[in-house]
């Protein structure tokens, strides 16, 4: 299993929307819709921000929003603040036969 | 307060043995899918192993037959038994619950350093 494929940056500027790409395969992301999004600060523990590809949890902001189209999933940040500049993460379930979960390497959101 | 507390990181040698813990307040470990993800320094994040409500273990390629995720229902704690540690398991080690088993960390610990080096 390899890790999922996603920007090492992006940037935007307060106000503006982006969006960070994660990219899988037909054994992970396209086969499954069991795709989180983790929100990290530095040196502090990773934030679920988005699940089944999706859906909030409770307490996090309607400015995040998931998506996924085949093998590719997509965490869409609008109204870009400065407390959202940190690291993202995408994950994905990659089980067949067994458990497994893969991580994508991350991309580090700069607001300018 | 839901929420985990992990222990027990430190500074081993190669080849030496660690057990992580992870107490649970709030919620009961036993009730629910229960992880381990570690982030070596500067890195991204791997999952490592997890544990199902039922029981069921499973491991990630990179460190099955060397660590061992286990719990203590009574204590409300998760472990992870490390041996033959290598250089490449040097990192930061959070523990995680998925509420909803459906690969959604919900509730993460603040991480214990394990640091392999002689």
């Amino acid at each position: 299993q390899s890790a999922l494929t996603q920007p090492a940056s992006v940037s935007g500027s307060p106000g503006q929307s982006i969006t960070i790409s994660c990219t899988g395969t037909s054994s992970d992301v396209g086969s499954y819709n069991l795709v989180s999004w983790y929100q990290q600060h530095p040196g502090k523990a990773p934030k679920l921000m988005i699940y089944e590809g999706s859906k909030r949890p409770s307490g996090v902001s309607n400015r995040f929003s998931g998506s996924k189209s085949g093998n590719t999933a997509s965490l869409t940040i609008s109204g870009l603040q400065a407390e959202d500049e940190a690291d993202y993460y995408c994950c994905s379930y990659a089980g067949s036969s067994t458990f497994y979960v893969v991580f994508g390497g991350g991309t580090k959101l700069t607001v300018l | 307060e839901v929420q985990l507390v992990e222990s027990g990181g430190g500074l081993v040698q190669p080849g030496g043995s660690l057990r992580l813990s992870c107490a649970a307040s709030g919620f009961t470990v036993s009730s629910n899918y229960m992880s381990w993800v570690r982030q070596a320094p500067g890195k991204g994040l791997e999952w490592v192993s997890v544990i199902y409500s039922g029981g069921s273990t499973y491991y990630a390629d990179s460190v099955k037959g060397r660590f061992t995720i286990s719990r203590h229902n009574s204590k409300n704690t998760l472990y992870l038994q490390m041996n033959s540690l290598r250089a490449e398991d040097t990192a930061v080690y959070y523990c995680a619950r998925d509420k909803w088993e459906a690969n959604a960390f919900d509730i993460w610990g603040q991480g214990t350093m394990v640091t392999v080096s002689s």
